[in-house]
């Protein structure tokens, strides 16, 4: 166990819709990561935030957003969902914002998208 | 920009035997790199981590990585497979493009009684 947890574990939902998936990070932890893993882009970062404020940006969509609350927790928030974001949403957390931090993990949110 | 490779979809091994699980790298500025084992339905496991100094990293199950920089290589291996190591291995890079991990496409291990 990591000790980062992510709610929920799966998501169901229709096109169109929005979805808000959580993360906690590990006790301590400043920095925030979410990636998205799917068959076809494999794994690929979304997203940083450390200490409540945004710090990197990969391949995220317009579509979606993320943010930090003051007692660090997480939520990647898809909106007019397509087929095509079907896909295993993880979060990972650090200590801090260090080339060197390792990045923890969590179970991962599966959405499906119908 | 960063990329990682992962040259073989899948690795074979019986068990018992000495594994390795390739991977190579691109990056700018010195490499930091990472090895990841991603069980069924479970989210990414740190196994071992190179930032600097000696060449091979002894890392968490046994496993053990050798950076050769040269080769823009860190390969991960494993004196002695067990069944238990089967599972998906991902291979991540960071540089100084920023802190989000960059990773390979993955590799599948197998290892067979």
């Amino acid at each position: 166990d990591s000790g980062v947890t992510q709610t929920p574990k799966h998501l169901i939902t229709a096109t169109g819709q929005r979805v808000t998936l959580r993360c906690s990070p590990r006790s301590g932890d400043l920095s925030v990561y979410w990636y998205q893993q799917s068959l076809d882009q494999g794994l690929q970062f979304l997203i940083q935030y450390y200490n409540g404020e945004e710090r990197a940006k990969g391949n995220i969509l317009e579509r979606f957003s993320a943010q930090q609350f003051p007692d660090l927790h997480s939520e990647l928030n898809l909106s007019s969902l397509e087929l095509g974001d079907s896909a295993l949403y993880f979060c990972a957390s650090s200590a801090g914002d260090y080339r060197t931090d390792t990045q923890y993990f969590g179970p991962g949110t599966r959405l499906t998208v119908l | 920009a960063q990329s990682v490779a992962q040259p073989e979809d899948q690795v074979n091994v019986a068990e018992g035997n000495p594994l390795t699980v390739k991977c190579t790298y691109s990056v700018s500025g010195n490499p930091y790199l990472f090895w990841y084992v991603q069980y069924p339905n479970r989210g990414l496991q740190f196994l071992l981590k190179y930032i600097t100094g000696d060449n091979l990293v002894k890392g968490s199950y046994g496993f053990e990585a050798e950076f050769n920089k040269s080769q823009t290589s860190f390969h991960l291996k494993k004196p002695s497979a067990l069944v238990s190591d089967s599972a998906l291995y991902f291979c991540a890079v960071r540089g100084n493009a920023g802190n989000m991990l960059t990773f390979g496409g993955g590799t599948r291990l197998m290892v067979k009684p």
